[in-house]
């Protein structure tokens, strides 16, 4: 059983589209952190949201983290051939001891 | 800056051989952690060490182990290597423990025969 699920597992769209990637738990987190990784590369850190409610943006892309910090989600803003990647949701129980947990990661094609 | 570097990036064995992986930090990190990466199981937390000390492990058997030098380059030990140890094999670097992990080497891709 994953702790945090993603969904959806594979979103291929057209350049331009808008599209939101989901990340959901049935636990509590201290922190959620949204990385994208490229074939061949390692995860590269997006953004991190402690506080419950809290939104960020970075420049096209959308974090939102849920009021009770048990999911978040992204969302792109006309997509781009650039935003292509695996993106993956991180984070570590509130309360627990720290062992970081990942979603499975939302693979992302956007098409020209 | 230089990023968090791994070596090599790839490497094959065969059953029942070890297997020994390299992470240099991002100079002044003192954190590295390390995460095996399947397509079926994503990413999963291996260990992490600060000041040469594991601070935190995740749930893998004995067989994988690490080490952190005084100059915080650390190390990771896989013995009597199974078909299912194939991943890719990354490491991170923060400046504290317990910092969700912030900067990713490449990685290393250890395919099993």
């Amino acid at each position: 059983t994953q702790l945090l699920e993603q969904s959806p597992q594979f979103l291929s769209i057209q350049e331009g589209e808008n599209l939101t990637v989901y990340c959901n738990s049935s636990s509590v987190f201290s922190s959620l952190q949204w990385y994208r990784q490229e074939p061949g590369e390692g995860p590269v850190l997006l953004v991190t949201v402690v506080t419950g409610g809290e939104v960020k943006k970075l420049k096209r892309l959308t974090f939102q983290f849920g009021d009770a910090r048990k999911d978040s989600s992204l969302h792109i803003t006309a997509a781009q051939p650039g935003d292509t990647g695996l993106y993956l949701c991180a984070g570590s129980l509130s309360g627990g001891s720290y062992i970081p947990t990942f979603g499975r990661g939302t693979s992302l094609i956007v098409h020209p | 800056k230089a990023g968090v570097t791994q070596t090599p990036r790839y490497l094959i064995k065969t059953r029942g051989q070890q297997v020994t992986l390299s992470c240099s930090p991002i100079s002044g990190h003192r954190s590295v952690s390390w995460y095996q990466q399947t397509p079926g199981q994503g990413l999963q937390f291996l260990f992490e060490y600060f000041s040469e000390t594991q601070r935190n492990k995740g749930n893998f058997p004995g067989r994988f182990s690490g080490r952190q030098f005084s100059n915080s380059r650390s190390e990771m030990n896989v013995s009597t290597l199974e078909l299912g140890d194939s991943a890719l094999y990354l490491c991170a670097s923060s400046s504290m423990p317990r910092d969700q992990p912030q900067h990713f080497g490449d990685g290393t891709r250890l395919s099993i025969l």
